[in-house]
């Protein structure tokens, strides 16, 4: 069955730097466009980024464009999403998605907390 | 960006009585292909979002038949025939025809 499992989160200062990875299994990972989402503590959702079959086509939230790099590798069945400049207001639980019928799967989400 | 705006934001039902919960978009959400790019999540207490329904009124796999979608352009509805325990939670709306990718602010279903 389909399954994401998002890692990489944690406790990190502003301005500094943070990797998350999404594990893909269950599906053919090439075949499907790819997001994340997030969510800051007792908030909704936000669409943070996306990315096409081959990686070649991206499009960010404005609130992270410039900051944060979405990619992936097919052969290894991984999402990445680079978070450089980090800010408190990026403190959220970060979830990776598939895009089949919209966001048809979601990873159990990891959590990203931006402090000093 | 679209905005999308759902009303009630919190809602109390008994068990076995229905609930409706309305979302309104800033701009249509028919594409030049004929469908309509509206979908209804549903984040259950400590969970991820899971899908509902799909383009306005396709229940995805799994979905009990007591909940449906309707509408169209800019107006649409979630409705739920029985509410259930098990349907706490918040339901969002999300419009997929733009980016960014844009949800509503959440509707909070509790049981009464």
């Amino acid at each position: 069955q389909v399954h994401l499992m998002e890692s990489g989160g944690g406790v990190v200062q502003p301005g500094r730097s943070l990797r998350l990875s999404c594990a893909a299994s269950g599906f053919i990972f090439r075949d499907f466009v790819m997001h994340w989402v997030r969510q800051a503590p007792g908030k909704g959702l936000e669409w943070v980024a996306v990315i096409g079959y081959d990686g070649s086509d991206k499009n960010y939230a404005d609130s992270v464009k410039g900051r944060f790099t979405i990619s992936r590798d097919n052969p290894k069945n991984t999402l990445y999403l680079q978070m450089n400049s980090l800010r408190v207001e990026d403190t959220a639980a970060y979830y990776c998605t598939r895009e089949g019928r919209s966001f048809d799967y979601w990873g159990q989400g990891t959590l990203v907390t931006v402090s000093s | 960006d679209i905005v999308m705006t759902q009303t009630p934001l919190s809602l109390s039902v008994t068990p076995g009585q229905p609930a409706s919960i309305s979302c309104k978009s800033s701009q249509s959400l028919l594409y030049s292909n004929g469908k309509t790019y509206l979908y209804w999540y549903l984040q259950k207490p400590g969970q991820s979002p899971q899908l509902l329904i799909y383009e306005v009124s396709s229940r995805f796999s799994g979905v009990p038949d007591r909940f449906s979608g309707s509408g169209s352009g800019t107006d649409f509805t979630l409705k739920i025939s029985r509410v259930e325990a098990e349907d706490v939670g918040v339901y969002y709306c999300m419009q997929g025809i733009y980016f960014p990718r844009t949800f509503g602010q959440g509707t909070k279903v509790e049981i009464k």
